[in-house]
Formats: C-alpha cells, sequence, structure tokens
C-alpha cells in the first residue's frame, strides 16, 4: 500500500553543524506533510508541516523543502545542538485523513 | 493550555483480557486520532473521530474499538489481547485534521 519510507535510518552530525533528514513518499494524492521529533518514552512532537501548494517553509532552527516532482520531503535543522538527538518521523496526508507515518530517523549528536 | 493526556501510562494486561485506554483533546480540538507504536516502528493509524463521528478506520481488527463523548474526549478499547498488541498507544488531537498533536501515550504490555 501507500507509506512514507526514509532514505537513513541514522544520522550522525556533530554539534553546531546543519542535519539534513530525507524522506520519500510514494502518494502522489497526500496534501499535507508532518515532521515530527519523538524522544524516547514520549510521544511525537509536532515540528513542522507543509501544504501541498508550497515547497518551503521555515520555523525555528528547521526549514521543511517538498519536490512534488520526485515525491520528496526533507527537514533541515541548523545549528544542531545535543537537545536534537531523538527520533524524526515524516507523514503524509490526504485531504486531513489519517496520517501514514515512515519508520523514522535517529538523529546523533555528537560533541 | 494543557496538551493531549492520556491515562493510564502504563498498563500491563494478560492474553485474552479486555483494555480501556483514555484520551483527552486539546481544548478546542474535535477531532481525536488513535495510533500503534510498535517499538522500533512508525505510528500506525487506528482510529479517527471528528465530532463524535467515525471518519476513518485502519487495518486492524474487529477487536479495536473506539468512541468519542459529548466532551471529544475519547476511549479506545481492545478485547481479547494478544501479545502482539504489545505497543504504545498514541492519541492525537487536531481541531479538523490537521496539525495533530500527540499525547504522550500509554504503554501496554500483554503477557
Amino acid at each position: 500500500g501507500e507509506s512514507v519510507g526514509l532514505h537513513l535510518p541514522t544520522l550522525s552530525v556533530q554539534e553546531g553543524d546543519n542535519s539534513i533528514i530525507n524522506c520519500a513518499y510514494s502518494n502522489s494524492a497526500s496534501d499535507y506533510f508532518i515532521w515530527y521529533k519523538q524522544e524516547s518514552g514520549k510521544g511525537p512532537q509536532f515540528i513542522i508541516d507543509i501544504r501541498s501548494n508550497m515547497d518551503k517553509r521555515q520555523g525555528q532552527r528547521v526549514t521543511v523543502l517538498l519536490n512534488k516532482t520526485v515525491k520528496h520531503l526533507s527537514l533541515q535543522i541548523a545549528a544542531t545542538q545535543p537537545g536534537d538527538s531523538a527520533v524524526y518521523f515524516c507523514a503524509e496526508s490526504q485531504n486531513t485523513d489519517k496520517l501514514i507515518f515512515g519508520t523514522g530517523t535517529r538523529l546523533q549528536v555528537f560533541p | 493550555d494543557a496538551g493531549v493526556t492520556q491515562s493510564p501510562t502504563h498498563l500491563i494486561k494478560t492474553r485474552g483480557q479486555h483494555v480501556t485506554l483514555r484520551c483527552s483533546p486539546i481544548s478546542g480540538h474535535k477531532s481525536v486520532s488513535w495510533y500503534q507504536q510498535v517499538l522500533g516502528q512508525g505510528p500506525q493509524f487506528i482510529f479517527q473521530y471528528y465530532e463524535k463521528e467515525e471518519r476513518g478506520r485502519g487495518n486492524f481488527p474487529d477487536r479495536f474499538s473506539a468512541r468519542q463523548f459529548p466532551n471529544y474526549s475519547s476511549e479506545l478499547n481492545v478485547n481479547a489481547l494478544l501479545l502482539g498488541d504489545s505497543a504504545l498507544y498514541l492519541c492525537a488531537s487536531s481541531r479538523a485534521g490537521y496539525e495533530q498533536y500527540f499525547g504522550p501515550g500509554t504503554r501496554l504490555t500483554v503477557t
């Protein structure tokens, strides 16, 4: 069935560097995308979202890029900090329907 | 403002038993969704309710049921528990489907 997948299961970055987490989606009808951060033992935390009529959206230290041509989504984190260490999920939705999640990427930040 | 709350935090049940999980959405949110997250995977959609009506159901057996109350809180019920039902059960609320905010989850262990 339709699914959202991630290219890299684990990403290790040095503190202060920029991080890029990638995601491929397969449902071309999806019109809404979200990035979540999940720390151990906690529920997913909303980071940033983007609708299909946009190709870029910025938040505080984070930027989401959407490339509908190749069905690709990315999350950029500027000046990565130790507190950014977590598992990151992208999710897609169509018409406010259910969210379809990928398996996640673990971000490890080392000093 | 209080976020999404879920109870209980942890639960241990025996195979064949029944369980009820509870969720209170963010004030003003009328939509509640339930997800199951098995260790190491992304959340899987179970149910979505909006204004007390079921809007969507994931690929889960009839042992899973849910309902939403007039105050928009929700219950997830699982009958005849199996070992494979052990997971983190997440509740998410939103105003109308987009921007789903998750609670901390209920960790269910079936022995």
